[in-house]
């Protein structure tokens, strides 16, 4: 059974902290994603990445860095967080980008304070 | 003009009823057209893909109008279990691997 874990369901941090998201699949997938979901804004996607150590910018990359040292692991960084963070965050992964289903995690509810 | 649109809904519906939603796409060079399924504070799961001839899985047909740029997806015999919302996905175009999502149109099922 393919599977997307994201290292945390709910978060609650301060302005300033710098947070990290976790997104482990177990797919051997080279594409993976970061998105961000608000209501009436639908999913916007904020970084992907096509392989190993490289990333492209998304639609709303501002605020936000990613990490992917290997292949099945790919973080999102917020390096300095703000209260218009506040989101839910979803990480998918698929085999082709476009033409392939795109397999998301549960979801992590980041609250910035 | 939104590069994806959907009716957010709520279609309130009873059980058995057929229920239909459209979507419009603003990229006349889109290719790949899907439906996603998201359950309440649940992640998005690929409910099927749209094809240009049209994709029927079980009570789901969805149907693809490249001339007017719209996808639809029809549900017969509704469940209360189809109680969610629906995404319409498409390709931000031909050269792009990015996927579009629109903001959802929220089905209610009711006994």
């Amino acid at each position: 059974d393919v599977k997307v874990t994201q290292s945390s369901r709910y978060l609650v941090k301060r302005t300033g902290e710098k947070v990290f998201l976790e997104c482990v699949q177990d797919m051997d997938h080279e594409n993976m994603f970061w998105y961000r979901q608000d209501p009436g804004l639908g999913l916007r996607l904020i970084y992907f990445s096509y392989d190993v150590k490289m990333k492209e910018k998304g639609d709303i990359p501002e605020g936000y860095s990613v990490s992917r040292e290997k292949k099945e692991r790919f973080s999102l960084i917020l390096e300095s967080a703000s209260t218009n963070q506040t989101s839910m965050y979803l990480c998918a992964s698929t085999l082709r980008p476009a033409f392939y289903e795109q397999y998301f995690g549960p979801g992590t509810r980041l609250t910035v304070t | 003009r939104k590069e994806v649109e959907q009716d957010p809904g709520p279609f309130n519906v009873p059980e058995g009823a057929t229920v239909a939603f459209n979507c419009t796409y603003s990229n006349s060079a889109s290719q790949s057209f899907f439906w996603y399924r998201q359950d309440c504070r649940k992640e998005p799961k690929l409910l099927m893909s749209v094809y240009s001839s049209g994709n029927e899985d079980g009570r789901f047909t969805a149907q693809l109008n490249r001339a007017s740029q719209y996808i639809s997806l029809l549900i017969r015999d509704s469940k209360l279990s189809d109680s969610a919302t629906y995404l319409c996905v498409v390709n931000a175009n031909i050269v792009s691997d990015k996927l579009i999502f629109g903001t959802g149109t929220r089905l209610q099922v009711f006994p």
